[in-house]
């Protein structure tokens, strides 16, 4: 019963480099999200995914991109890398109509760029 | 745009007494929904409970209620009977009922940090 699974759980880049965090949900969940985890933020969405195929932004999509190629799963892109995107990012997952109000959550990816 | 403010950056309490963490949020809608999430330090967000708008009975669970007061744009949660295992991250997060409109985001506040003494 894995539920929500990110990769990878760490990763350390440098400015300008590139890379994706790949989000799995095996629950058939309609919808799913990018957020990022800032000390004193809270959490503020990035992406989601209402749909295989669609994407839409959130609150602070600037620097990201995202994909859902396939139901289960959502990737997070970082073209770019900067420092300001230092970050714990974490996926979640839902049903759609009412049963958006109960999102899982995976357990989060910390990234820090240099 | 909605927003939600936790004013209480950090909360102690010794095991087995009781705490409150105060949560308030503006909105201009009259239907929405509203959430406490635990966050331990394994970094797992999870749901602790939630509360209906449209429901002027307050939520429980076990040992967690809210008070919800919909005109005042209050929702606290108290923890009865406070265990080692409720130290966390606690964050409020509101969603919106107009499935028309940007429902699909769930707005938190900025947490509160909550420790247990033994």
């Amino acid at each position: 019963n894995a539920g929500v699974t990110q990769t990878p759980k760490f990763r350390v880049l440098k400015t300008g480099q590139s890379m994706t965090l790949l989000c799995a949900q095996d629950m058939n969940h309609e919808y799913m999200y990018w957020y990022r985890q800032d000390p004193g933020m809270g959490l503020r969405l990035i992406h989601y995914s209402v749909g295989e195929g669609t994407t839409a932004k959130g609150e602070v999509p600037d620097g990201y991109n995202v994909s859902r190629l396939k139901k289960q799963n959502f990737l997070l892109g970082l073209e770019s890398a900067a420092p300001s995107q230092t970050s714990v990012y974490f996926c979640a997952s839902s049903y759609r109509g009412l049963g958006a109000n109960v999102l899982t959550f995976g357990a989060g990816s910390r990234l820090t760029v240099l | 745009a909605q927003t939600v403010t936790q004013s209480q950056p950090e909360m102690s309490v010794q095991e087995a007494e009781t705490v409150t963490l105060s949560c308030t949020y503006d909105t201009s809608e009259s239907d929405y929904y509203l959430f406490w999430y635990k966050q331990p330090p394994s970094r797992q967000m999870i749901l602790v409970i939630r509360q209906e708008a449209y429901k002027q009975q307050n939520a429980t669970e076990n040992r967690f209620s809210v008070n919800f007061q919909k005109a005042a744009k209050s929702f606290s949660l108290k923890i009865s009977d406070s265990q080692l295992g409720d130290a966390a991250m606690y964050f409020c997060a509101y969603r919106s009922a107009d499935w028309g409109g940007s429902n699909y985001k769930l707005t938190f506040g900025k947490g509160t940090l909550l420790t247990v003494n033994p």
